[in-house]
């Protein structure tokens, strides 16, 4: 089975500041995607940043940005220059493609920015 | 171009009841994915919906059923309703089923089980 473990399940980070959101996962696919997804209080799901696993180079999306550990399946999110809206749940994800590529979220870590 | 809509957005329903969930995928999307979401937890996968079959399901009893139809849109029908499905459940529309396609998520319905 394919698990995602974020062990972290509330951080809190000052206006401005710099914060990584840690994630492990287990997968027997070759090929994959992993995500990261943001979960603000008004409930909408939004995809925050995704890496391709075979892509060596680290994706990033303006303040957000990804460390992607292939050998030790790890793929930590940086938030830089934090804003009071990054303020949310924030749930890390990976593929199954068993089940028509579904995701398999984390238990999500829940980030409050503070000013 | 409008987003992923679903409805109800909150509901209570009685323990052995039945429910439908509805849900509009965004336009151009054929593939709508449901999760549940309990409290204090991440989503889980329910079943995926392709081109108005089904195309992978999760770890769900069939009491837990689904629909889409030929505009794409779909249904989650829950029957015998227990306690433990009190949660948020959440539809995902995506353009296909392969690894590359993002899903977008709905606002969600929030069902409480009395």
């Amino acid at each position: 089975a394919q698990t995602v473990t974020q062990s972290q399940p509330e951080m809190s980070v000052q206006e401005a500041e710099t914060v990584t959101l840690s994630c492990t996962y287990d997968t027997s696919e070759s090929n994959y995607y992993l995500f990261w997804y943001k979960q603000p209080p008004s409930r909408q799901m939004i995809l925050v940043i995704r890496q391709e696993a075979y892509k060596q180079q680290n994706a990033t999306e303006n303040r957000f940005s990804v460390n992607f550990q292939k050998a030790a399946k790890s793929f930590s999110l940086k938030i830089s220059d934090s804003q009071l809206g990054d303020t949310a749940m924030y749930f890390c994800a990976s593929q199954n493609s068993n089940s028509g590529y579904a995701l398999n979220f984390g238990k999500g870590t829940s980030l409050l920015v503070t000013p | 171009e409008t987003g992923v809509t679903q409805s109800p957005t909150h509901l209570i329903k009685t323990r052995g009841q039945q429910v439908t969930l509805r849900c509009s995928s965004q336009s151009g999307h054929n593939t709508v994915s449901w999760y549940q979401q309990a409290l204090g937890q991440g989503p889980q996968f329910i079943f995926q919906y392709y081109r108005e079959e089904e195309n992978g399901r999760g770890n769900f009893p069939p009491r837990f059923s689904g629909l889409q139809f030929p505009n794409y849109s779909s249904e989650l029908n829950v029957n015998a309703l227990e306690l433990d499905d009190s949660a948020l459940y959440l539809c995902a529309s995506s353009k296909g089923t392969g690894p590359s396609y993002e899903q977008y998520f709905g606002p969600g319905t929030r069902l409480t089980v009395t």
